[in-house]
């Protein structure tokens, strides 16, 4: 079946840097990808969706200079958290549609990020 | 995407039936039915979806009411390892993002 891989599985970074997470597709072509981001015990957000070859599409309340989206082929989709803070830590999780005529969606593993 | 309303949370005894209801009062013709689940720090797992019909899996088997303004996961027999955050999700066609509900906390209960 369809795989969506995502890496770091949980990372540790200090105020202020840079945090890329990275969302692959392993055995298929995902022109859309999809960012939530989850708090606990909450349901997940959707942040934004992510299309090859094109600008995102953030929701509304997500900012777009903070969380850099870049869909540049069709098995890779990265999220950089930029000049994070403790705030922006939480559970990221990415998704790729399958396709075909069911409408399929899979989901990676997810990043837990903790910012100190 | 529907707007979907489940329960907070169910309580099942193990190796005992789960209905797990979901309300989507309004979905359009063409969206489909889905249901996710997600155990602690994991991404949601796919269970079973559907557009009319009823559909059965390994997993789940998935009843639609025929005006599909509802639905019900079934689980046949809950295990421990079935204890999960339940999501019901309507929609998610082309153009449309994939947006989740708050969902059912499932426990099983040996």
């Amino acid at each position: 079946g369809a795989v969506v891989s995502q890496h770091p599985s949980r990372v540790i970074c200090k105020s202020g840097t840079s945090v890329k997470i990275e969302c692959r597709s392993l055995d298929f072509q995902a022109t859309t990808m999809f960012w939530y981001r989850q708090f606990p015990k909450q349901s997940l957000m959707l942040m934004a969706t992510s299309n090859e070859g094109s600008k995102a599409t953030y929701e509304q309340g997500v900012e777009k200079d903070k969380f850099l989206i870049n869909h540049a082929s069709l098995t890779l989709s990265t999220l950089t958290v930029t000049s994070a803070h403790p705030e922006d830590s939480s559970f990221y999780i990415c998704s790729a549609r399958t396709g075909g005529t069911n409408y399929g969606y899979t989901f990676g593993s997810g990043t837990r990020l903790t910012v100190v | 995407d529907a707007k979907t309303t489940q329960p907070n949370s169910m309580e099942s005894n193990e190796e005992e039936p789960v209905h797990l209801p979901c309300n989507h009062s309004t979905i359009s013709g063409t969206d489909y039915i889905h249901w996710y689940r997600q155990l602690p720090s994991q991404g949601p797992e796919y269970v079973i979806h559907g557009l009319t019909s009823n559909v059965n899996n390994r997993m789940a088997s998935l009843a639609i009411a025929e005006d599909r303004k509802s639905s019900t996961l079934i689980l046949h027999r809950a295990t421990l390892r079935d204890a999960a955050v339940y999501y019901c999700v309507a929609g998610g066609n082309y153009g449309q993002n994939f947006v989740f509900g708050p969902g059912t906390r499932l426990s099983v209960l040996p």
